[in-house]
């Protein structure tokens, strides 16, 4: 069974630029996450969906941040413009049901902003 | 509010040895618990969790961690430690199963000495 995938997995970019990152769950995954990761830091969650609704946003930063689901199946996440503090790693993650909660992580996007 | 703390940022421990990482959370009722080994450059990868029961669970790549209830805390064990034990470790904890919200930890870097 394929895992969850990401791309692309290393992108550096100038400030001010936009970029976007996508995610495929794993099949069958209802719930799909993504997740913030600063260098040396836990993840947070930046935005929660079940199916193609997004449930869970409160923790996206929505002056710059926007992310889709249109199908409920694969996913967006953009950045448009990026700043400096934006470098970081972006995960993705994906599970079955949300009771019982185990979540299965993609290698995640490190990305750099110059 | 609810929060995951992992006293220990860096552990360096000889290949052999035991080795237990420390988590602890925040809030009364029983939350979900894991823990997340991250590779570099890897996503991250479930080695345990409890949800309720036997308070003693038992994960892959030979950890184990204990749940205790009386001290907030889900420490990870292992017994006898390889080389290709370090990583990143992350403790998690599901509050509430309504949402099914992971929150994280800020990690535990463990480092094997030869």
């Amino acid at each position: 069974e394929a895992g969850v995938v990401q791309s692309p997995r290393y992108k550096i970019i100038e400030k001010k630029q936009p970029v976007a990152f996508w995610c495929n769950p794993i099949s069958g995954h209802n719930t799909l996450y993504w997740y913030l990761q600063n260098l040396g830091q836990g993840p947070e969650l930046l935005i929660r969906y079940e199916n193609e609704e997004a449930v869970d946003d409160s923790q996206l930063p929505k002056d710059r941040f926007s992310a889709e689901r249109l199908k409920g199946v694969d996913s967006t996440l953009k950045i448009q413009p990026a700043e400096l503090g934006d470098s970081a790693v972006y995960l993705c993650a994906s599970s079955a049901r949300l009771a019982g909660n185990e979540q299965f992580f993609g290698p995640g996007t490190r990305l750099t902003v110059l | 509010a609810q929060s995951v703390t992992q006293p220990d940022i860096h552990i360096t421990v000889s290949e052999g040895a035991s080795l237990e990482l420390r988590c602890n959370y925040s809030y009364g009722a029983t939350p979900y618990l894991f823990w997340y080994v991250q590779s570099p450059g890897q996503g991250l990868q479930l080695l345990l969790k409890y949800f309720s029961g036997d308070t003693l669970v038992q994960g892959i790549k030979g950890f184990e961690a204990e749940f205790k209830r009386s001290q907030s805390s889900f420490n990870l064990r292992k017994p006898s430690v390889h080389w290709s034990d370090a990583a990143e470790y992350f403790c998690a904890v599901v509050f509430s199963s309504n949402t099914g919200k992971l929150i994280f930890g800020q990690g535990t870097t463990l480092q094997v000495k030869p």
